[in-house]
């Protein structure tokens, strides 16, 4: 049972324009979610949070939105950056440890 | 660099044998995490250790074990191994492992059993 899911495995978007990035949740019982970055080779890299009493968190060219309804969340980058191709992933922490679900990732492919 | 180390980069063994992944945490963590991450199962959580006491568990094979030390480094064991077991095995950290901290990554291991 995937709890968490990203349902685009790819991304490409010419540079300069907007990334969006989208994610899926089942349980509503997630109350804070994170976005990690990873270049091949390397391990995933912190990127943005978001906690459910907002619905937006903003860091420089990286926005997370967040509809609790639909429990659906977003990560814009604008304007991408050729510097931005990598895979992205959507966590949320399980119990109260906060060992990590992931989705799958998106492949992001930024074109010069 | 996320201060976080893992030992070896690479490992490429025999169905049927042993390995230990080493894992160093930021200065200043006590609180470790294991990942895998294979192509079909995507990135998932094995094992937690705070400040030497697992804490959490996950999908973590019966063949797989591991422990933290007192100077806070954590191995992984992985035994009898099989073809399946080929994946990347990441360690993360964080300060206490509460749920809204951020975890850091090692580079991770990637392991091939032949």
């Amino acid at each position: 049972d995937q709890q968490v899911k990203q349902n685009s495995p790819s991304l490409s978007v010419q540079e300069g324009r907007i990334s969006i990035l989208n994610c899926d949740y089942t349980n509503s019982m997630f109350d804070y979610f994170l976005w990690y970055k990873k270049y091949p080779a390397e391990g995933p890299t912190f990127l943005i949070s978001i906690s459910s009493i907002k619905d937006k968190n903003e860091d420089g060219r990286f926005t997370v939105f967040l509809n609790k309804s639909a429990k659906h969340l977003s990560l814009h980058i604008v304007p991408s950056q050729p510097g931005d191709s990598a895979v992205y992933f959507c966590a949320a922490p399980r119990g109260s440890q906060g060992n990590l679900i992931f989705g799958k990732g998106t492949k992001l492919s930024v074109k010069p | 660099d996320s201060g976080v180390t893992q030992t070896p980069k690479h490992l490429i063994t025999a169905t049927g044998q042993r390995v230990t992944l080493r894992c160093s945490p930021r200065s200043g963590d006590l609180s470790v995490y294991w990942y895998q991450q294979s192509l079909d199962q995507g990135l998932q959580f094995l094992i937690q250790y705070y400040n030497g006491e697992e804490r959490a568990k996950g999908n973590i094979l019966e063949r797989f074990s591991a422990q933290q030390f007192p100077d806070l480094h954590s191995e992984l064991n992985l035994s009898s191994l099989e073809l399946g077991d080929s994946a990347l095995y990441f360690c993360a950290s964080s300060v206490v492992g509460t749920r809204k901290e951020t975890q850091y990554f090692g580079p991770g291991t990637r392991l091939l059993v032949l």
